[in-house]
């Protein structure tokens, strides 16, 4: 069973745009909701993170948007950039109870310039 | 300075052979954890260890046996390698939950190819 559904599977943008990443969940005791970014040939690496007390984190031109009563959560990339082109996976987690993180099926994201 | 380092990159090997993959990470990181990403890319959990103690095994072939001979380090050996365990494994690490730096921290992967 899939606890963390992601998509698109994956987009395409041009410079500047907007790309937006949604994801949905279904255990409501997952409190940590975290996005990574995988270049090709690296490891999976942490852009952002939100816990569910806030309903939006913001750093730089990376924003998580977070609705508890609907369990989703994205991840929005503004004024997107050819470097931003990258695998992206959302996860989710029981911080309290330091299990694991579940990951979504990741979102290949081509920016072009 | 590398922070979970995996070694070795690339592993090709035949079918039936028996192989490890080695991690360290040198970030004081209490947890450990083995992941396997697929062709699609799907990450998923197989083991993880707190401070030396198994605490979580996926529903894993008992082909695969994670060791840790202590907290910095957390090794993963295959016997009998098949096709289907061609893959690409991640190491990672983890703070304690609820600290602000809280998130997993993933080596660079090993590219597993069995032949």
């Amino acid at each position: 069973q899939q606890q963390v559904k992601q998509s698109p599977q994956s987009l395409i943008v041009q410079k500047g745009g907007i790309s937006i990443i949604n994801c949905a969940y279904e255990n409501t005791a997952f409190d940590y909701f975290p996005w990574y970014q995988q270049f090709p040939g690296k490891g999976p690496a942490l852009l952002i993170a939100i816990r569910p007390d806030v309903s939006e984190k913001k750093e730089g031109r990376f924003t998580i948007s977070f609705n508890k009563s609907a369990k989703q959560f994205s991840l929005h990339i503004m004024d997107s950039q050819p470097g931003d082109s990258a695998t992206y996976f959302c996860a989710a987690s029981r911080e309290t109870s330091g299990s694991r993180l579940t990951f979504g099926e990741g979102t290949q994201l081509t920016v072009n310039p | 300075d590398t922070a979970v380092s995996q070694t070795p990159k690339y592993l090709v090997t035949q079918m039936g052979n028996d192989k490890s993959i080695k991690c360290e990470q040198n970030l004081g990181h209490d947890t450990m954890y083995w992941y396997k990403q697929d062709s699609k890319k799907f990450l998923k959990i197989m083991f993880s260890y707190n401070n030396k103690e198994l605490i979580i095994n996926e529903t894993v072939p008992n082909r695969f046996s994670p060791k840790s001979p202590d907290k910095a380090h957390l090794n993963l050996h295959i016997n009998s390698l098949e096709l289907g365990d061609s893959a690409v494994y991640f190491c990672a690490s983890s703070q304690k939950p609820g600290r602000d730096n809280y998130g997993y921290t993933f080596g660079s992967g090993t590219r597993l190819t069995v032949v």
